[in-house]
């Protein structure tokens, strides 16, 4: 079956660090790959996705890159800012299903 | 933001009681899913719909049983609560499978003592 692995979690930055949080996966499949981030007690909302090889995702200076080569989609910003803090996960999407990953906690330090 | 309410927001219930929650929807979109999040586990999926009356079961769907009569709703029902479903459960939407972004409820919190 499918599945989705990240970086292990929390990870704590201070603001304008770099971040990357890496994605790898397994489909049987295309699929089309995803992050998206939660806010404390709010439900997820998309970050960026890209829907084939080579496509690279990006919103609010955040990038990823759908490297099918090494099965990889990790999340990137150059400069992080304390509003940043929150969970992110990687999912993929495949045959009308979607795969989630575990979550990573990020928390920015002023 | 995508019009998703979900009903009610905080549940707290006993072992062995019947729950029904709701999510409802104003995008008139095709599909909705019904996901439990835990800690370490992400979210997971519990059953999902394609389209009225038609549903599918997810990874984790062992307990739970889901209706659609309507295209703006979609109930998950625990039959009998377990402590075991103790946890925080989403609702999402999309306008198709594949490749659509998925849009989220705000979450219900349920509790089973």
């Amino acid at each position: 079956g499918n599945s989705v692995t990240q970086m292990e979690g929390p990870v704590t930055l201070s603001e304008e660090a770099f971040l990357t949080i890496n994605c790898t996966y397994t489909a049987t499949g295309y699929p089309s790959l995803f992050w998206y981030v939660q806010y404390p007690g709010e439900g997820l909302q998309l970050l960026l996705k890209a829907t084939k090889a080579d496509d690279k995702g990006s919103n609010k200076g955040f990038e990823a890159t759908y490297r099918k080569e090494t099965t990889s989609f990790h999340l990137e910003k150059g400069s992080v800012q304390v509003s940043d803090s929150a969970v992110y996960f990687c999912a993929l999407s495949d045959a009308g299903k979607s795969t989630f990953g575990d979550g990573t906690t990020l928390t920015v330090k002023p | 933001d995508a019009g998703i309410t979900q009903s009610p927001r905080h549940k707290v219930t006993e072992t062995g009681t019947p729950v029904t929650l709701r999510c409802h929807q104003t995008e008139n979109h095709r599909y909705m899913y019904w996901y439990r999040q835990d800690p370490g586990h992400g979210l997971r999926l519990i059953h999902y719909s394609y389209g009225v009356k038609d549903t599918d079961k997810g990874e984790v769907s062992d307990g739970y049983s889901v209706s659609r009569s309507k295209t703006e709703d979609f109930l998950l029902t625990l039959e009998s609560a377990t402590s075991s479903q103790t946890s925080v459960y989403f609702c999402a939407i999309s306008e198709s499978a594949g490749t659509d972004t998925q849009y989220f409820g705000p979450g219900t919190r349920l509790t089973v003592l």
